[in-house]
């Protein structure tokens, strides 16, 4: 069983649409997270979470809304999709949001193309 | 603020070189961790090693090790007898415990291993 899952993994859409990303993890861990990569592979986070309550929101536009349903699901849905969201958009999870027991695993990525 | 430098942006060796990646961090806290992560062609992300600031040991694992020296601020990462399946994209990261904990990743350098 993949630990922390996400889909759709490619998604190609046109610009001005609504679109989901669905992230669920398997490993009972507290915290979960939205990270975005560039095209020139830089990564970022983006938000996280920790028992549903969001802890970090990165100066994200708000056509960003991440929704955390329970602690094993941290959904990403983005409003009026524009040609700069194209990105990796990677969820993961970390047994808690302290750092001190921070590992933190992630999906195998969502590729988001908006043409 | 937590940055994190590589300044290697691509490197290609031949099968069965040794390889070092370099990773050069900056932060201001006592307590902090540090990570390396790979990124092979098919785009996830896979976590490699973990170490905790206060643990300046050297780990080996296989034929992957990892020096950490706090003198220098670096935790460079090294490849021995390197192979064709080692060519991906290897990220170092930083993150401080505390309740908002969050990896700070450096750009990446991609390793190309020609057989």
């Amino acid at each position: 069983d993949t630990a922390v899952s996400q889909t759709p993994k490619y998604l190609v859409t046109q610009m001005g649409n609504d679109k989901s990303i669905k992230c669920e993890q398997n490993l009972g861990h507290d915290t979960m997270y939205w990270y975005k990569q560039d095209s020139k592979k830089f990564l970022k986070i983006m938000f996280s979470y920790n028992n549903k309550e969001l802890i970090i929101n990165e100066t994200v536009p708000n056509r960003f809304s991440p929704k955390s349903p329970d602690k094993a699901h941290l959904n990403l849905h983005i409003n009026s999709l524009e040609l700069g969201d194209s990105a990796v958009y990677f969820c993961a999870s970390s047994q808690d949001s302290t750092g001190v027991r921070n590992t933190i695993y992630f999906g195998e990525g969502s590729w988001l193309t908006v043409v | 603020a937590q940055k994190v430098t590589q300044a290697q942006t691509e490197i290609s060796v031949v099968e069965k070189e040794d390889v070092t990646l370099d990773c050069v961090y900056e932060t201001r806290d006592t307590t902090y961790y540090l990570f390396w992560y790979k990124q092979p062609p098919s785009g996830e992300l896979v976590f490699l090693i973990r170490r905790n600031s206060f643990d300046e040991q050297n780990e080996i694992s296989g034929r992957y090790s990892w020096n950490f020296q706090k003198s220098t601020s670096s935790f460079n990462f090294t490849i021995t007898a390197s192979q064709v399946v080692d060519s991906a994209v290897y990220f170092c990261a930083l993150s401080k415990p505390g309740a908002n904990s969050k990896l700070t990743f450096g750009k990446g350098i991609t390793l190309s291993v020609r057989p």
